[in-house]
């Protein structure tokens, strides 16, 4: 059964740095991973979708990179920003590679 | 509107009640999938339809969950006489396509509170 860890639970960061979050899974046989944003009291906003051909997507600030061997993905964000708080998930498809496996997500908070 | 839509957005309920959670693809979306996420946990899947065929009802806690999706398009969740291990967030998706590849697109949930 695929698992799906996150380190750390939670971040605190002063605004303007740079800020790696962790995510680990047990089954290397994924076709793709992702990565999700999710606001409180919100649904969750897809940030990146990494191919398992593929080491690396970027999108603006947001650079997320798959080592499928080692079952091993960061997001790295660049600049950190008030806005970019929020809890941030990764997900990996499950048994029937339709329906996504997430980690509990990493809380990250930007302080001004 | 361009995205996933689900009503009630909040629902309070008593033990024992009935209650049905509505959600609204993307037009033209197949796949649909319905998530559990209890406080602090990500999210877990329930089940999966394909135009209106239930594909995947494994994730569906108890007999007590059952879920339609009749003409392909809206979908409901219902679950029979709650209980307070109920409460959760429930999330619902849709994705273009059929399998892995395509990406999920989320509502904003309905968030269920079982008294």
């Amino acid at each position: 059964k695929q698992e799906v860890t996150q380190i750390p639970a939670a971040l605190s960061v002063p605004e303007g740095e740079n800020l790696v979050l962790n995510c680990s899974f047990t089954d290397s046989a994924i076709y793709n991973l992702q990565w999700f944003r999710q606001d409180p009291g919100k649904g969750l906003t897809s940030l990146l979708l990494i191919q398992s051909s593929q080491r690396e997507q970027t999108s603006g600030r947001l650079n997320a990179s798959l080592d499928k061997s080692s079952g091993r993905s960061t997001l790295y964000i660049a600049a950190s920003q008030p806005g970019d708080s929020a809890t941030y998930l990764c997900a990996v498809p499950g048994a029937g590679s339709y329906q996504l496996t997430f980690g509990k997500g990493t809380k990250l908070s930007v302080i001004p | 509107g361009a995205g996933v839509s689900q009503s009630p957005r909040y629902k309070v309920a008593k033990r024992g009640q009935d209650v049905a959670l509505r959600c609204d693809p993307i037009s033209g979306h197949v796949s649909l999938f319905w998530y559990q996420q209890a406080l602090g946990q990500g999210p877990e899947f329930l089940t999966y339809f394909q135009n209106e065929a239930q594909l995947d009802k494994s994730g569906l806690p108890s007999d007590r969950f059952f879920a339609e999706r009749p003409e392909g398009s809206v979908s409901t969740l219902k679950i029979q006489r709650t209980q307070q291990e109920d409460s959760a967030v429930y999330l619902c998706a849709s994705s273009f396509g059929t399998g892995g590849p395509y990406t999920q697109y989320f509502g904003p949930g309905t968030r269920l509170l079982v008294l």
